[in-house]
């Protein structure tokens, strides 16, 4: 069975710190999903991963996977307080893609 | 593109009465997914289904949870007799399909919060 793991699952960050948040799965996958979930609201897209080696960037963050390490990461560069959030990472899993998600990391950036 | 549309967003049912939820995928998708969430968790995978199909199920209780996906019209979570341990935020996602070597990222819609009392 598919497992995934966040770590840390909580995260208090100054503003213009840099950070990175780990995401551990068990078993091969070729999709590395994350997402970012503002309190009450949707799970909005992040970066979507699908070989080994992908680096993808947007504004602050970027990410990264190794499928042979079972391992993405997600760096914060420069925090600022619109980050704050719930991030999870999900693994695409079998032919049908249901994603497990991590337990997510709960991101609060500081004035 | 209106996105996946989920309502009804928040629902009150009494213990024992039933909770029925719907989604409306992206327009021309045609697969879709419910999770759900309970508070400060992640997201659990309930069920997969394409239009008149169930493909995947193996997240779902065995008892009073039912998914359907009709040919016409929304995708339906239906839970019967609800216990207040079914308190929680449930979320569709739609996809454009698993085929080719598409990312095929999955589209969420806003939730649907169901509270027992």
């Amino acid at each position: 069975e598919l497992k995934v793991e966040q770590n840390p699952l909580f995260l208090s960050m100054q503003e213009g710190k840099n950070y990175t948040i780990y995401c551990n799965y068990s078993t091969t996958s070729d999709r590395l999903y994350w997402y970012r979930q503002d309190p009450g609201k949707s799970l909005e897209s992040l970066f979507v991963l699908l070989s080994n080696g992908a680096v993808k960037q947007e504004g602050r963050l970027m990410a990264s996977l190794d499928t042979k390490a079972r391992l993405s990461t997600l760096h914060i560069t420069a925090a600022v307080h619109d980050l704050s959030a719930t991030y999870f990472c999900a693994v695409g899993s079998g032919a049908t893609n249901k994603l497990i998600f991590g337990t997510g990391t709960l991101l609060a950036v500081q004035p | 593109n209106a996105g996946v549309m989920q309502n009804p967003r928040h629902l009150v049912r009494r213990r024992g009465q039933e909770a029925r939820l719907r989604c409306s995928p992206v327009k021309g998708h045609s697969h879709v997914y419910w999770y759900r969430q309970l508070p400060e968790e992640g997201l659990k995978f309930m069920v997969y289904l394409q239009k008149e199909n169930i493909i995947d199920e193996s997240g779902m209780p065995k008892e009073r949870f039912s998914a359907e996906f009709p040919k016409e019209g929304p995708s339906i979570l239906r839970i019967q007799q609800v216990v207040r341990g079914d308190s929680a935020a449930y979320f569709c996602a739609s996809s454009p399909g698993t085929g080719g070597s598409g990312a095929n990222v999955l589209t969420f819609g806003a939730g649907s919060r169901l509270t027992v009392l």
